[in-house]
């Protein structure tokens, strides 16, 4: 049973738009949520996070929006360019603190130039 | 610091034989990770450890599979005998304070290739 879902596995984007990357969740204890980018032959590296009692951070280019009763979060990034193509893993944290991050299955997206 | 470091990097072996991965947490993590990735299933835990302590090994996908952890600067993720099935990536991690639920820093990973 998947605690996290991204739903789609791929998304393809031009250069210069919007990139929108969802993720849902149904376990309503997790106040946590993250989202890590991976370029092909690394690991994951930490892109940006949204505590539970926000519905918005921003950083740059990148935004993550937080639904809490809809158990729906997004990555915006805008405007997007061609190195932004990466796998994108959606994450989230139990209340506890104390046991570890549930990961998405990833969505790969491509930024054509 | 260096960051989690993981060896090999690739590793290639006959079905049957023993692999051993190895990872080097960043120092100060008390929490470390070993996940592996499949286009599948994506991003799997296999198990975890705080502290040196294994906590949950339930993602450990069969009795082949173990990991040991002998003190905070070194871990190993053993497959033995090995199966074209455990063929992936695997990612160690380890996470600041506290414990396992901190942000989680990885390792470049380990293809591993089972033929």
């Amino acid at each position: 049973d998947q605690q996290v879902k991204q739903n789609s596995p791929s998304l393809s984007v031009q250069e210069g738009r919007i990139s929108i990357l969802n993720c849902d969740y149904t376990n309503s204890m997790f106040d946590y949520f993250l989202w890590y980018k991976k370029y092909p032959a690394e690991g994951p590296t930490f892109l940006i996070s949204i505590s539970s009692i926000k519905d918005k951070n921003e950083d740059g280019r990148f935004t993550v929006f937080l639904n809490k009763s809809a158990k729906h979060l997004s990555l915006h990034i805008v405007p997007s360019q061609p190195g932004d193509s990466a796998v994108y893993f959606c994450a989230a944290r139990l209340n506890s603190g104390n046991t570890p991050l549930v990961f998405g299955k990833g969505t790969r997206l491509s930024v054509i130039a | 610091d260096a960051g989690v470091i993981q060896s090999p990097r690739h590793e290639v072996t006959e079905m049957g034989q023993e692999v051993t991965l190895r990872c080097k947490p960043i120092s100060g993590h008390n929490s470390l990770f070993w996940y592996r990735q499949t286009m599948m299933r994506g991003l799997e835990l296999l198990i975890y450890f705080n502290n040196n302590v294994p906590i949950d090994d339930s993602g450990m996908p069969e009795d082949r599979f173990s990991a040991k952890m002998p003190n905070a600067s070194f871990s190993t993720l053993k497959i033995q005998p090995s199966e074209p099935r455990d063929s992936a990536v695997y990612f160690c991690a380890s996470s600041t304070p506290p414990l396992a639920g901190g942000e989680q820093y990885f390792g470049p990973g380990t293809r591993l290739t089972v033929t």
